[in-house]
């Protein structure tokens, strides 16, 4: 089955600065790649997603980046502020959702 | 649209008994995936239903079940609790394209004693 390994599981920026958690993936069948997003307590949320035609998307401050060769993906938060704090999980689909273990962001104000 | 709901928001049972949680879809949406989050394990996929039918499993033991109802409602059962089941048990529905855009409920928080 699909495997998602996901890195670093913590990290800490100063705010303004930018944050990058990158994730592979197993399976060469995988066409879908979200990222969630998920504050203490809440649900996760979909902040962005890619696709497998696409290499790049971007939507504000987020952007994520896929390498299918080398089975990558990133995401890339630029000026960082406080509430960017939470857990951001990715993940890879074919035909179910196989979760990374997560990343626990911490903005330094 | 209303977003995915879940009931009960938390529950405490103890070893050995059974419990049912429910999970109501985004109107429309007729996939209902469930998924375990605990925090050892993350995110760990149960269960996809699409009308009525279930559609993919993951890896857990056959004492975790669950089904559709024609309103695309679904709920999931799980016998013989053990401590291990602890978690926060999450639904999401998608629209049942090829795509996977899952968007969860609050999830339900269980204890088992």
């Amino acid at each position: 089955g699909e495997n998602v390994e996901q890195h670093p599981s913590t990290l800490s920026v100063q705010e303004g600065d930018s944050a990058v958690i990158k994730c592979t993936y197993s399976d060469s069948a995988s066409n879908y790649f979200p990222w969630y997003k998920q504050e203490l307590g809440k649900r996760p949320q979909l902040i962005i997603d890619i696709r497998s035609n696409v290499g790049e998307k971007k939507d504000q401050r987020i952007a994520v980046t896929l390498n299918k060769t080398a089975k990558h993906f990133s995401l890339h938060i630029t000026e960082t502020q406080p509430e960017d704090s939470a857990v951001y999980f990715c993940a890879a689909s074919y035909k179910k959702l196989t979760f990374g273990t997560g990343t626990r962001l911490t903005i330094i104000p | 649209k209303a977003g995915v709901t879940q009931t009960p928001r938390y529950l405490i049972k103890t070893r050995g008994q059974q419990v049912t949680l429910s999970c109501s879809p985004i109107s429309g949406h007729r996939s209902v995936s469930w998924y375990q989050q605990t925090p050892g394990q993350g995110l760990q996929f149960l269960f996809e239903y699409f009308s009525e039918t279930q559609r993919n499993k993951g890896n857990f033991p056959g004492r975790f079940s669950g089904r559709q109802f024609s309103n695309s409602r679904s709920e999931m059962n799980v016998s013989t609790l053990e401590l291990g089941d602890s978690a926060l048990y999450l639904c999401a529905s998608n629209g049942g394209g090829s795509y996977n855009e899952q968007f969860f409920g609050p999830g339900t928080r269980l204890t088992v004693l």
